[in-house]
């Protein structure tokens, strides 16, 4: 069974360029989640949705972070400006109702 | 969402029993006790999860007192593969599984 899919794996961009990161969930999950990693502050919830509705993005750092889920197959989150405290490990998790969540290998984002 | 508290880091030996503890003083009635092992470069994974008493499954077992205070993730005979970070959550089925994760357990098992 193929897992949740991010891409790029691995990014390095430069401060001020838009970056864009992508997960495609586990096909028949409803909920997909967006975590921000990092050695200071570990494992962050930054927004969660339900069938496709964002449902709570409080743990989003500020209006430089957006996401979206245009359909139940794909969800992107973007950072634009980017700045080099942006830097982390991004993952995207999915999950059926009341089912543990399954995470994805992440983004390594570097901003220069 | 309740907050927890584990131990920063663990070591063992290859073929030990390895008990991991965890408090969790204010979970709530409706909340699950859930185990992630987090191996570098790559996402966490779930282990095991349990309500009260104890769950076993093929990779662990998870034992929870009857005030559900505490839990303690069990790995049988531990093998160098096991070299990971367990986190400990707690959470309940509402708000759409949301989880906050602590710091973990960095368990290094030595040959």
């Amino acid at each position: 069974d193929a897992g949740v899919i991010q891409s790029p794996r691995h990014e390095v961009t430069e401060m001020g360029q838009e970056v864009t990161l992508r997960c495609k969930p586990i096909s028949g999950h409803d909920y997909l989640f967006w975590y921000r990693q990092t050695m200071m502050r570990g494992l962050e919830l930054l927004i969660y949705f339900n069938n496709n509705v964002p449902i709570d993005d409080s743990g989003m750092p500020e209006d430089r972070f957006s996401a979206k889920m245009p359909n139940a197959s794909f969800s992107t989150l973007k950072i634009q400006p980017s700045e080099p405290r942006d830097s982390a490990v991004y993952f995207c998790a999915s999950s059926r109702s009341n089912q543990p969540q399954h995470f994805g290998d992440g983004t390594r984002l570097s901003i220069l | 969402l309740a907050k927890t508290t584990q131990p920063i880091s663990m070591d063992s030996y290859e073929g030990q029993e390895v008990n991991i503890t965890c408090s969790h003083n204010n979970i709530a009635t409706n909340d699950y006790i859930t185990w992630y092992q987090q191996f570098p470069s790559q996402g966490p994974r779930f282990i095991i999860q349990g309500y009260k008493t104890k769950v076993t499954n093929e990779v662990a077992s998870l034992f929870i007192p009857a005030d559900r205070k505490s839990s303690t993730l069990s790995l049988p005979r531990v093998s160098l593969s096991d070299t990971a970070v367990y986190y400990c959550l707690v959470g309940g089925w509402n708000a759409g599984n949301m989880l906050t994760f602590g710091g973990g357990t960095r368990l290094m098992v030595k040959p």
